[in-house]
């Protein structure tokens, strides 16, 4: 069974405080993604890479770093967390099959994230 | 940039059919999506179309696009409660770096 695992399923974290967001896919895929979940607003998605060692910004990338130094494990970091960082963040991975992108994304269960 | 719109809730009665809406900007998107999440878990793909098709039909789900309006469509026959959930729509061109766009969300109760 395919599977996309974040570490933590609820943080709580003060405000000034390093966060590091784990995840890891089991499916060899290139691409994986970090979304933020917000009422309202729907997914927005903070940053990509679709590649070792490769990143880029996407959204709403102020405030977020990320790495990824082995293919199926992308972090997402909050330098330093604010209150407005409290979100539900959700990874994701896809596949280039064949060379042609298919689009399908495999989501993991979500990491909540307070901010006091 | 990309922008996609839906409806935030919708309420239906069990055994009768819901209809999800959404629309968006980007011309070129080449693949639209439906989206699933139930309480507590992340998203699951629950079907696809293509640009170049108008209809898709997948047991009780059908999904209807209009590409002039920039409208996408979900039906879901004989709504179940088991279907109560928040449903996206995303859209993705085979352009960049495969990144998909994702409206705000439908979240459909359903009353037994």
């Amino acid at each position: 069974d395919v599977k996309v695992t974040q570490s933590s399923r609820y943080l709580v974290k003060r405000t000034g405080e390093k966060v590091f967001l784990e995840c890891v896919q089991d499916m060899d895929h290139e691409n994986m993604f970090w979304y933020r979940q917000d009422p309202g607003l729907g997914l927005r998605l903070i940053y990509f890479s679709y590649d070792v060692k490769m990143k880029e910004k996407g959204d709403i990338p102020e405030g977020y770093s990320v790495s990824r130094e082995k293919k199926e494990r992308f972090s997402l970091i909050l330098e330093s967390a604010s209150t407005n960082q409290t979100s539900m963040y959700l990874c994701a991975s896809s596949s280039i099959a064949g060379g042609a992108f298919t689009g399908e994304l495999f989501f993991g269960e979500g990491s909540r994230l307070t901010v006091l | 940039g990309e922008d996609v719109e839906q409806s935030l809730f919708l309420s239906v009665r069990e055994g009768d059919s819901s209809v999800i809406n959404c629309t968006y900007t980007d011309s070129s998107s080449t693949y639209l999506y439906w989206y699933k999440q139930e309480p507590g878990a992340g998203l699951q793909l629950l079907t696809y179309i293509f640009s170049n098709m108008d209809m898709k039909q997948d047991q009780r789900l059908t999904v209807l696009l209009n590409k002039k309006d920039k409208h996408l469509s979900l039906r879901i026959a004989d709504t179940q409660t088991g279907d109560s959930a928040i449903y996206f729509c995303a859209e993705a061109n085979s352009g960049g770096y495969q990144k998909v766009t994702f409206g705000t969300g439908t979240k459909l109760q359903v009353i037994p």
